[in-house]
């Protein structure tokens, strides 16, 4: 079993939908969760972190933590095309800042 | 509040060879990790320092070896280097210690072994 496990895709959706991601992970020490958005040539780039059960909004990203199911899951509302990206789940672990990655999943919004 | 850089941007190099690349985290930051990022494996820890000390390491071999200095910038060295070795090497600056650090990736630098 991997450490993060995340649907590869592609997700497609249309422009002005909810795209929603979706990952799960394997250490139940994890603390901390993020979730980074990485363009096809690009670094990954922060987009949110999560570190209490339940939902947390920022702009038209939310995120949504449930620890006893070992599930972190991302919605983007009104998606937009400059969003198609692919979209990576990292758990952080109780020491340290290593983060565990999962293979990420490729989002595509169609005009 | 200028971000994480790195340099080289990009590098050629041939197998056997050594490379060393350099990383200058975000101001005030006291922590960087490193990361390796190749199609194949994705997204893979190397391994972090804080204040001065390798704090975790992922499981690379010993070619892959790195250091922070007292102004908490960061060098990782890869020594004789294999066509495997060839991808993007991240760096991620983070504030320091305690559970809900966030980590800021500068450009990378993507190695290429021929």
């Amino acid at each position: 079993q991997k450490e993060v496990e995340q649907n590869s895709g592609p997700l497609s959706v249309p422009e002005g939908a909810i795209a929603s991601l979706n990952c799960t992970y394997s250490d139940r020490v994890s603390q901390s969760f993020f979730w980074y958005r990485q363009y096809s040539g690009k670094s990954p780039e922060l987009i949110m972190s999560i570190y209490s059960n339940g939902d947390k909004e920022d702009g038209r990203f939310t995120a949504q933590l449930n620890k006893a199911s070992q599930y972190v899951s991302l919605l983007i509302r009104d998606s937009q095309p400059s969003d198609s990206a692919t979209y990576l789940c990292a758990p952080k672990g109780k020491y340290g800042n290593k983060l565990v990655f999962g293979a990420g999943t490729i989002l595509r919004v169609k005009s | 509040k200028a971000g994480v850089t790195q340099t080289p941007r990009y590098l050629i190099k041939t197998r056997g060879q050594q490379v060393t690349l350099s990383c200058s985290p975000i101001s005030g930051h006291r922590s960087v990790s490193w990361y390796q990022q190749t199609p194949g494996q994705g997204l893979q820890f190397l391994f972090e320092y804080f204040s001065e000390t390798q704090r975790n390491k992922g499981n690379f071999p010993g070619r892959f070896s790195g250091r922070q200095f007292s102004n908490s910038r960061s060098e990782m060295n890869v020594s004789t280097l294999e066509l495997g070795d060839s991808a993007l090497y991240l760096c991620a600056s983070s504030l320091g210690d305690g559970n809900y650090n966030e980590q800021f990736f500068g450009p990378g630098t993507r190695l290429t072994v021929l």
